[in-house]
């Protein structure tokens, strides 16, 4: 069956450690995203990418990298620099047909 | 800068209640309105809207989305106990060609149902 993976599941980073959440669909999409959520909240932009080797920031991408390398993959790096990580991180992906999440890494700094 | 607004921001009702979710939105390029329900973990569909004035419909929920005022409603009937979620209005801009762009999310809205 086509879908989105996330993983891990659950992470715990300690400060000042670079972290990074992976993301694989086999959709074939061409758009991905990437989503925070902090509790009782709606989902804010990170980044999101529309075709292999590009990517533009979205709403809150200070502290955070990616890259798009092939069309399944769109790994999200928590640097750092973020100064408050601790978070549900959703990735989607989408086409015109409509979008799929995947089911979310909870990041944890401790 | 894409904007999603939703209200109220939290609802709490009883069952049997009808509920109506709110959704205003300013986008450069609209492509489509989305509502999500959110339990636990991934959102999971609900409608996708292109056009205005056609309602959506799926069993107690329904949604129709006007372009002209840039607005959205969601409406829960009979609820129940099981519509407890948070509910997520997103707008999805046209990037040209084949490929979506940029997709924007409110901040949803809390629904709790007691029994």
């Amino acid at each position: 069956d086509g879908g989105i993976t996330q993983s891990p599941k659950y992470l715990f980073r300690k400060e000042g450690q670079n972290v990074t959440l992976s993301c694989e669909q086999n959709l074939n999409h061409d758009a991905m995203y990437w989503y925070r959520q902090d509790p009782g909240q709606g989902l804010r932009l990170i980044y999101y990418s529309q075709i292999v080797n590009d990517f533009q920031k979205g709403d809150i991408a200070e502290g955070y990298s990616v890259s798009r390398e092939k069309k399944e993959s769109f790994p999200l790096t928590v640097t750092s620099a973020q100064k408050n990580p601790t978070a549900f991180y959703l990735c989607a992906s989408g086409d015109r047909r409509g979008y799929t999440f995947g089911s979310g890494t909870r990041l944890t700094v401790v | 800068e894409d904007k999603v607004v939703q209200s109220p921001l939290s609802l709490v009702v009883h069952e049997g209640d009808t509920v109506t979710l709110n959704c205003s939105y300013e986008v450069t390029n609209f492509r489509s309105l989305l509502w999500y329900k959110q339990e636990k973990k991934a959102p999971t569909f609900l409608f996708m809207l292109t056009s205005s004035g056609i309602e959506k419909k799926s069993g107690r929920l329904s949604s129709i989305l006007d372009k002209k005022e840039l607005f959205s409603i969601l409406n829960i009937t009979a609820t129940q106990t099981g519509d407890s979620a948070i509910y997520l209005c997103a707008v999805g801009d046209n990037a040209g060609g084949t490929s979506y762009g940029k997709l924007t999310f409110g901040q949803g809205t809390i629904l709790t149902v007691h029994p």
